[in-house]
């Protein structure tokens, strides 16, 4: 158990449609971290917040957004759905320090019909 | 953007041979890290290594660095049929984003 947790573990919608995916960083953790995997592909980095300021987007489509609130927890919401975007999205955190690892949850299955 | 790349992109070997991954990246790190993703399932970090050390062992894990070359390779000795993964490096430049540069993976099959 890495101590990151994200919800749903699977998501069914239909096109057009709009998602909420959760995450739960380990406890102390500042930085999180969102990708997106389609099938058989390496991780896309999304979007980075460090203590609740985001630090760094990657491949982040506008109709996407995300948030890290004040207790740390993060959303990465999804709108105007396609049938591309189906994908597993993962959530990791880290300490935020130089050096340190990052703990990946066992992401969000997301899947547009 | 994608700093690692990872080579090969697929490797298939029997049980108990040595597999032998490699990542090159592209600017200077702070530390480069392999990660293990089973099929579907999240990222599982294995091991890291700074940029001023040349080599560290985790088990049946080795690692090497050659900043010179910006390249790392994984050695997985005695493979086990549990081995087979995808298998992920992640550069850290040590900028103020505390943020990880991914490659694309290496597919690991271990035949039995």
């Amino acid at each position: 158990d890495s101590g990151v947790t994200q919800t749903p573990k699977h998501l069914i919608t239909a096109t057009g449609q709009r998602v909420t995916l959760r995450c739960s960083p380990r406890s102390g953790d500042l930085s999180v971290y969102w990708y997106q995997q389609s099938l058989d592909q390496g991780l896309q980095f999304l979007i980075q917040y460090y203590n609740g300021e985001e630090r760094a987007k990657g491949n982040i489509l506008e109709r996407f957004s995300a948030q890290q609130f004040p207790d740390l927890h993060s959303e990465l919401n999804l709108s105007s759905l396609e049938l591309g975007d189906s994908a597993l999205y993962f959530c990791a955190s880290s300490a935020g320090h130089w050096g340190t690892e990052a703990f990946f949850g066992q992401g969000t299955r997301l899947t547009v019909v | 953007s994608q700093q690692g790349e990872e080579d090969p992109q697929a490797l298939s070997i029997q049980e108990g041979e040595n597999a032998t991954m490699n990542c090159s990246y592209k600017t200077s790190i702070n530390n480069l890290q392999w990660y293990r993703q089973n099929s579907g399932r999240g990222l599982v970090h294995l091991i890291l290594i700074r940029s001023n050390e040349r080599e560290k062992h985790s088990g049946r894990l080795r690692v090497t660095l050659d900043t010179s070359k910006k390249s790392s390779s994984l050695l997985i000795t005695a493979s086990r049929a549990a081995d087979t993964a995808s298998y992920f490096c992640a550069t850290d430049t040590g900028d103020s984003n505390y943020q990880l540069i991914w490659g694309a993976g290496t597919k690991l099959i271990i035949k039995p």
